[in-house]
Order: structure tokens, then sequence, then C-alpha cells
């Protein structure tokens, strides 16, 4: 089935350590999205990439970094510098990153839970 | 800077019921709407998208209306199911990347 997967599901980090979300498109999309929600919140952008080798910061970049070497994956490290990493993480991704006239579609997200 | 507000916060109706939820906006100076679909713990599911240049889009028992004027939008959803018990959030499409999400407004339907 085309689709995101995102993995893991649940992730627990200990104080000072980076950790990395996996995420993984069948769909041949160009455009890939990381967004944070926070409980009872909108949606807030992290880093997009429009195309394989480019990444753009988002509205709160900041504490996270990504690469995009492969059309198919585009993996967020949250590092040690993310004061308030708990949260649920959700990868997207569009045809490209035209999104006035293209559907976004979202994985199933992933927990971190800072311990 | 667009903001986007969702009201009510949360909704509960019995099964049957037509029901509106509502979506504001600052700007309106926008590309496109989109209503979106969270179950809990999980992803996003597109519901309706609604170009600038329209005014309304369905599909089957949803309807979305898009008044840029005003600054609103609403999505009706006729004779409720327990089914349609979710999160649902509406975002402003402001340029060729953003999306500009409201809070969301947890709907219940009970049986």
């Amino acid at each position: 089935d085309g689709g995101i997967t995102q993995s893991p599901k649940y992730l627990f980090r200990k104080e000072g350590q980076n950790v990395t979300l996996s995420c993984e498109q069948n769909l041949n999309h160009d455009a890939m999205y990381w967004y944070r929600q926070d409980p009872g919140q909108g949606l807030r952008l992290i880093y997009y990439s429009q195309i394989v080798n480019d990444f753009q910061k988002g509205d709160i970049a900041e504490g996270y970094s990504v690469s995009r070497e492969k059309k198919e994956s585009f993996p967020l490290t949250v590092t040690s510098a993310q004061k308030n990493p708990t949260a649920f993480y959700l990868c997207a991704s569009s045809v490209d990153i035209n999104l006035s006239g293209n559907t976004i579609y979202f994985g199933e997200g992933s927990w971190l839970t800072v311990v | 800077k667009q903001e986007v507000t969702q009201i009510p916060a949360a909704l509960s109706v019995p099964e049957g019921e037509n029901l509106v939820l509502n979506c504001s906006f600052t700007d309106s100076a926008i590309y496109n709407l989109q209503w979106f679909r969270q179950d809990p713990g999980k992803g996003l599911t597109s519901l309706l998208l609604i170009q600038s240049s329209q005014r309304e889009q369905t599909s089957g028992r949803l309807n979305a209306s898009l008044d840029k004027s005003s600054g609103r939008s609403t999505l009706y959803i006729a004779a409720s199911q327990p089914g349609d018990s979710a999160t649902y959030l509406c975002a402003l499409g402001g340029s060729n990347y953003k999306l500009t999400f409201g809070k969301g407004t947890l709907l219940t339907v009970n049986p």
C-alpha cells in the first residue's frame, strides 16, 4: 500500500540524548515535512524539504536537525538542545512544495517522551 | 501573521444530528483552506480542500464553505454517526509550503 511510515510509534529519551525519528514514503513525492503537535494545539512546522538534498527551517527548527539523502526518506533528529521535546511528531509529504494545489498526506505520528 | 481559531473546542451531539464546525482566520490572503480529521493518537487525513477562488466543496455527508471576506469557513456534517467522532482541524494555505493550523474541534457523536 502507498503511504507514509513513521517509526518508532513511541520513543523515550533521556536527558542529554539525541534521538532520531524515521519517516519513509513510497508515494514518489518530492516534498516532505515535519510537524510537531502539542496536546490541544495546532501543528507547527519544524523543517521541510522540497527535493532531495535540500531542506529548510520551519517555524520551530531550533534543537532539531534533518537530512534528505533519498527521495523516500526524511529522518528527524531531536537533539539535546531541544529543551522541551515531549510531543507528538508528524511527518507529511506532497507531490511538490506547491500546497496551493496539492493535498498533503500525513503519517501516523511518533510520540516522544523525555524521561 | 495568520491566526486561525476554531470554535467550539469540543462538541458532543447525539447520533443523527446535523452539525457545523467553525474556523475563522485573520488574513484573507490565502491560497486555500483544508479540513482534516484526526483520530486519537493518529495522523491527519485530508477531508476537503477549498481553493481561494471557490466557495464550497462537498464530499458525501461533508460540506465545507469558505468566505474570505469575513475570514470564515464552516464544515457541515450531515446525519452524524459515532464513527465521525474525532478531532477536526482546519488549515490555511498562505504560501507554497506554509500551512497554518487551528487547534481543532473535538467532536463526540453519541449513539
